[in-house]
């Protein structure tokens, strides 16, 4: 069994949209949640990271955490073609290491 | 966040041949990790080093195939020894700071 799983999508928004992203988590000891965003050829950019349930939120991105649920979401508002991008979910199990799920690959259409 | 460089930006290295990534950061930190990403997969975590002792490598992951330097907290290499066309990938070193990692650009290889 995965330990993060992720949709691998394409998630298709048109712009100016909300865009929702799910991630669900295996291990109930995690303790911390990130979203990273990485564009094609580049290297993962940390958007959000989360460690307590309820929502945070972070100019259009909000994440959220149920930890009873082992989920994790990320949403964009007002979606924009530059957001277009795979979006990884890491887990941390209290040490440094990440375990990161496989990324959906979100598409805003203008 | 923390400043990460990484060289080289991109190689393309024959079949049993080695390469040495080195990676660069603008403060000192105390761990310093190196990732694997295949294509289309996500990334994995190959070992975590730690300056002053030895690297602690992930299941599937030896040290023979990829040892790893950390001489000080700004700076560390990982080798890929005796590639092979499985071997190509990107990989990536990242730092812990202010309980987030932070990843440097990447090193593309490709191994013919």
């Amino acid at each position: 069994q995965k330990e993060v799983e992720q949709n691998s999508g394409p998630l298709s928004v048109p712009e100016g949209a909300i865009a929702s992203l799910n991630c669900t988590y295996s291990d109930r000891v995690s303790q911390s949640f990130f979203w990273y965003r990485q564009y094609s050829g580049k290297s993962p950019e940390l958007i959000m990271s989360i460690y307590s349930n309820g929502d945070k939120e972070d100019g259009r991105f909000t994440a959220q955490l149920n930890k009873a649920s082992q989920y994790v979401s990320l949403l964009i508002r007002d979606s924009q073609p530059s957001d277009s991008a795979t979006y990884l979910c890491a887990v941390s199990l209290g040490t440094d290491k990440l375990i990161f799920g496989t990324g959906t690959r979100l598409q805003v259409f203008p | 966040s923390a400043v990460i460089s990484q060289k080289p930006s991109r190689d393309i290295c024959q079949r049993g041949t080695s390469l040495t990534i080195q990676c660069q950061v603008d403060s000192q930190v105390t761990m310093m990790f190196w990732y694997r990403q295949q294509p289309g997969q996500s990334l994995t975590l190959i070992a975590t080093a730690n300056q002053g002792s030895e690297a602690t490598y992930e299941s599937g992951f030896v040290i023979d195939k990829f040892p790893i330097s950390r001489p000080n907290l700004t700076f560390s290499t990982l080798t890929v020894s005796n590639m092979s066309p499985e071997d190509s990938s990107i990989y990536l070193c990242s730092v812990d700071s202010l309980n987030s990692q932070y990843f440097g650009p990447g090193t593309r290889l490709t191994v013919t």
